[in-house]
Order: structure tokens, then C-alpha cells, then sequence
């Protein structure tokens, strides 16, 4: 069964780049399935950022799109998720996903708390 | 971009009690629309998608419905195991989720 794993910095500072990696065990990163990243804060409740699939199609969620960028790495099974000018509503957990072409989410990585600091 | 709307935001009840969520959308998305649940600590679980596909594992205790804007999660008979906080999301243009209801023991 596929896992995935996030990893990454636990605190960013403010206006600076929030940048984590997703490794994927258990199943390679093809192009039957997009990789996304969802965060999750108190406030905003699960948001949606973007995905990438093998041939390095991204789509974004239009509120973070001049910010973000997510890259795939298949040498690596792993991918990539960069957020720059981070706030503090940038605090969040961040989890990488592997969702299917019809769009729903089916395997999760256990999250990673990122903190913003000033 | 496409809004959900979840009712209850809390639900207290009871074992063997039925429960049932609803998620409005903001339009129509047809039925591609998935249900998840969500411990303290943990990711969310993928637990219903295209409205009513029970996914493979999950207890057929849980069941989906609904097309178009509204869509339901029930579970026909509450086990302490289900005690969790469901989300909906919509899969129809881009990803959007609702804001969560919260099962909690009565």
C-alpha cells in the first residue's frame, strides 16, 4: 500500500520560503494519479493548494497561485511543495496527498506542522 | 470558485443512534463529490467518493447520496469507533472542503 511522508522545515520566517518534500514508499509516482498538497489551520479549516502529475502539469488553487509552486521528482519518487512571501496565515499543517484523475484524495501522509515566526 | 456548506457544525449523539450530514454546494458539481473522516491527530480518511462509492474497507454502516448541490453521509448505526470530525469536498473544479461537522458523543 502506497505511504506518503512529508518533510521539512518545522518553522519559516516570516516573508521568507516555506519549502516541504512528500516521499512516496510502497508505489511509484505515475501518471495514474496527481500529487497534491492540503493544509489545514483553526482558521481556514482544509485547503486545497495545488497537484502535479508525472508529466509536471500543475494546477493551483487561484488564491495561492503567484505564491506557490509544486515540482515532482520521479528519480526520487518524491515531490515538492515551495510557498513564498509566508505570513502567519501561512501556519498550518501541511499534508501531501495522492489523489486520483476523477479528483478525490485517497492516500494521505501523516502531516507536518509548519509555524511561521516573526 | 465553488463553496461548501456543511450542517451541522456539531452533532451530539449516541451509540446505535442514525446520523446524518448534509453538504450543500455552492453549484452545481454534479456528483463528484467525496466524504472523509478525521481523528485528532490524524489525516483525514477517505471514506465515500462519486457521492456514494463506499471505499473499499470503510464499514457499509456509512452511506453517501446526492447529486447536483446537496448530498448526505449517514451512518445508520453510530459506533464509538466513528466519533470524528467528516468532511465533504467537491472534486468538480479544482478541490474545495467543507468546513467540517463534528460527531461527539451525547
Amino acid at each position: 500500500q502506497v505511504q506518503l511522508h512529508e518533510s521539512g522545515p518545522g518553522l519559516v520566517e516570516l516573508s521568507g520560503t516555506l519549502s516541504l518534500t512528500c516521499g512516496v514508499s510502497g508505489g511509484s509516482i505515475n501518471n495514474d494519479y496527481w500529487w497534491s498538497w492540503v493544509r489545514q489551520s483553526p482558521g481556514e479549516g482544509l485547503e486545497w493548494i495545488g497537484e502535479v502529475n508525472l508529466a509536471e502539469i500543475t494546477n493551483y488553487n487561484p488564491p495561492f497561485k503567484s505564491r506557490v509552486s509544486i515540482s515532482v521528482d520521479k528519480s526520487k519518487n518524491q515531490f515538492s511543495l515551495k510557498v513564498t512571501s509566508v505570513t502567519a496565515a501561512d501556519t498550518a499543517f501541511y499534508y501531501c496527498v495522492r489523489g486520483s484523475h476523477e479528483g478525490f484524495l485517497d492516500f494521505w501522509g501523516q502531516g507536518t506542522r509548519v509555524i511561521v515566526s516573526s | 470558485d465553488i463553496q461548501m456548506t456543511q450542517s451541522p457544525a456539531t452533532l451530539s449523539a449516541s451509540v446505535g443512534d442514525r446520523v446524518t450530514i448534509t453538504c450543500r454546494a455552492s453549484q452545481s458539481i454534479s456528483v463528484w463529490l467525496a466524504w472523509y473522516q478525521q481523528k485528532p491527530g490524524k489525516a483525514p480518511k477517505l471514506l465515500i467518493h462519486k457521492a456514494s462509492n463506499l471505499v473499499s474497507g470503510v464499514p457499509s454502516r456509512f452511506s453517501g447520496s446526492g447529486s447536483g448541490t446537496e448530498f448526505t453521509l449517514t451512518i445508520s448505526s453510530l459506533q464509538p469507533d466513528d466519533f470524528a470530525t467528516y468532511y465533504c469536498q467537491q472534486h468538480d473544479n479544482y478541490k474545495t472542503f467543507g468546513q467540517g461537522t463534528k460527531v461527539e458523543i451525547k
